[in-house]
């Protein structure tokens, strides 16, 4: 049964700064990899979905970097905004469509 | 752009009591999904619909029901609430099953007591 990890669970930073979010996966026989944002009392809001065939994929200021033979993925965040903090969560899914969330990383930028 | 609606946003239910959530999709796609969010552990697939006709199991389907009443709607049936079913209810569509991103509601939040 594929496991999915986040660490850190909460993370802080200072605005203006460049971060990168971690998320590990036990089986590395995925189909796809998604990263999400959730606001507080709100739902998933899909940032970027990278192919197992991809190595990464970017958005603005978002970049999402996949490496299926270590069973690792990360979200790096350049410029950091106090409109960035949010939850985010990896979500991987596997060749028979099945789906498994990381817990998410509650990001705080601060003023 | 409503996107996927669901409907309650809180209810509060006493142990035993029945109720329905509602979900709507606008977005023409052919899967949908209810997953349910508790404190520290990610989502968790209850059901899904691949396509209209179609249900099916997902990780923790004891004590709920599902009816795909349409290509726009699925609803979630408790028939008889337990406290353990008090969380946060997502549901969710996508255009395919395979290899579309999916697109939430803003969520259900239940408690059983």
């Amino acid at each position: 049964k594929q496991e999915v990890t986040q660490i850190p669970a909460a993370l802080s930073v200072p605005e203006g700064e460049n971060l990168v979010l971690n998320c590990s996966f036990t089986d590395s026989a995925i189909y796809n990899l998604q990263w999400f944002r959730q606001d507080p009392g709100k739902g998933l809001t899909s940032l970027l979905l990278i192919q197992s065939s991809q190595r990464e994929q970017t958005s603005g200021r978002l970049n999402a970097s996949l490496d299926k033979s270590s069973g690792r993925s990360t979200l790096y965040i350049a410029a950091s905004q106090p409109g960035d903090s949010a939850t985010y969560l990896c979500a991987v899914k596997d060749n028979n469509n099945d789906m498994r969330f990381g817990a998410g990383t509650r990001l705080t930028v601060k003023p | 752009n409503a996107g996927v609606t669901q409907t309650p946003k809180f209810q509060v239910l006493k142990t035993g009591q029945s109720m329905t959530l509602q979900c709507a999709q606008d977005m023409n796609h052919n899967s949908m999904y209810w997953y349910r969010q508790d404190p520290g552990m990610g989502l968790r697939l209850i059901y899904y619909s691949a396509s209209e006709g179609t249900t099916d199991k997902g990780e923790v389907p004891n004590g709920y029901n599902v009816s795909r009443l349409n290509k726009r709607e699925f609803s979630l049936r408790l028939e008889s609430a337990a406290p353990s079913q008090t969380s946060v209810y997502f549901c969710a569509s996508s255009s395919d099953r395979s290899n579309s991103p999916l697109h939430f509601g803003n969520g259900t939040r239940l408690t059983v007591t």
